[in-house]
């Protein structure tokens, strides 16, 4: 149980073009969605944080029109990657805590390695 | 703001033995939660072990145990018969109370020796 699915698990796209990545929770309901970036070789960065049905709020330093989220509903997240450029090109990772008095944890999609060409 | 430091970029150990991966925190807070996450060549993050700060007992999972040390802010994963599958960088993770995220340390690199 509390699954994330994530899509795509990785993706190609040239310099200057969009790209979304969804996020599903898919046997229950992720009201807060955790958006995380990492480079290779290295610890998981916060993005930005997402609530159901409110704006995203974002970590110092990520630009919230470059990296759009999101949270329109009980069981999907979305990031864009907007203007794609190389520098973008990394690992995302969502997360999503599971509101449960048996686990308090998180669980997290199996993530997206993103390559701006 | 909380930190979480891994001071061991790598770490390596005999197949069958027994390693001990480091993890301090820095925290004003009473209330938190601590974890450790194995992440495999596939990226996919595996929770290995969580320990909540009140409880003072240690918590254990199979051949997964943690040394909390609240007062020196310390929480160490000790990973006994090593197996050929453990081989994964491994993330130290913190907490607070309420809907917050996570916060990782660097990671360390565990390699195992056949």
């Amino acid at each position: 149980g509390a699954v994330v699915s994530q899509h795509p698990s990785w993706v190609i796209c040239k310099s200057g073009t969009s790209v979304k990545i969804e996020c599903r929770s898919l046997d229950f309901q992720a009201t807060t969605m955790f958006w995380y970036r990492q480079f290779p070789k290295q610890s998981l960065m916060l993005m930005a944080t997402s609530n159901e049905g409110s704006k995203a709020t974002y970590e110092q330093g990520v630009e919230k029109d470059k990296f759009l989220i999101n949270h329109a509903s009980l069981t999907l997240s979305t990031l864009t990657v907007t203007s794609a450029h190389p520098e973008d090109s990394s690992f995302y990772i969502c997360s999503a805590r599971i509101n449960s008095k048996v686990n308090y944890g998180y669980t997290f999609g199996s993530g997206t390695r993103l390559t701006v060409v | 703001a909380q930190t979480v430091t891994q001071s061991q970029p790598e770490m390596s150990v005999q197949e069958a033995e027994t390693v001990t991966l480091s993890c301090t925190y820095d925290t004003s807070e009473s209330d938190y939660y601590l974890f450790w996450y194995k992440q495999p060549p596939s990226r996919q993050m595996i929770l290995v072990i969580r320990q909540e700060a009140y409880k003072q007992q240690n918590a254990t999972e199979n051949r997964f145990s943690v040394n909390f040390q609240k007062a020196a802010k310390s929480f160490s994963l000790k990973i006994s018969d090593s197996q050929l599958g453990d081989a994964a960088m491994y993330f130290c993770a913190y907490r607070n109370s309420g809907n917050t995220p996570l916060v990782f340390g660097k990671g360390t690199r565990l390699s195992v020796i056949a």
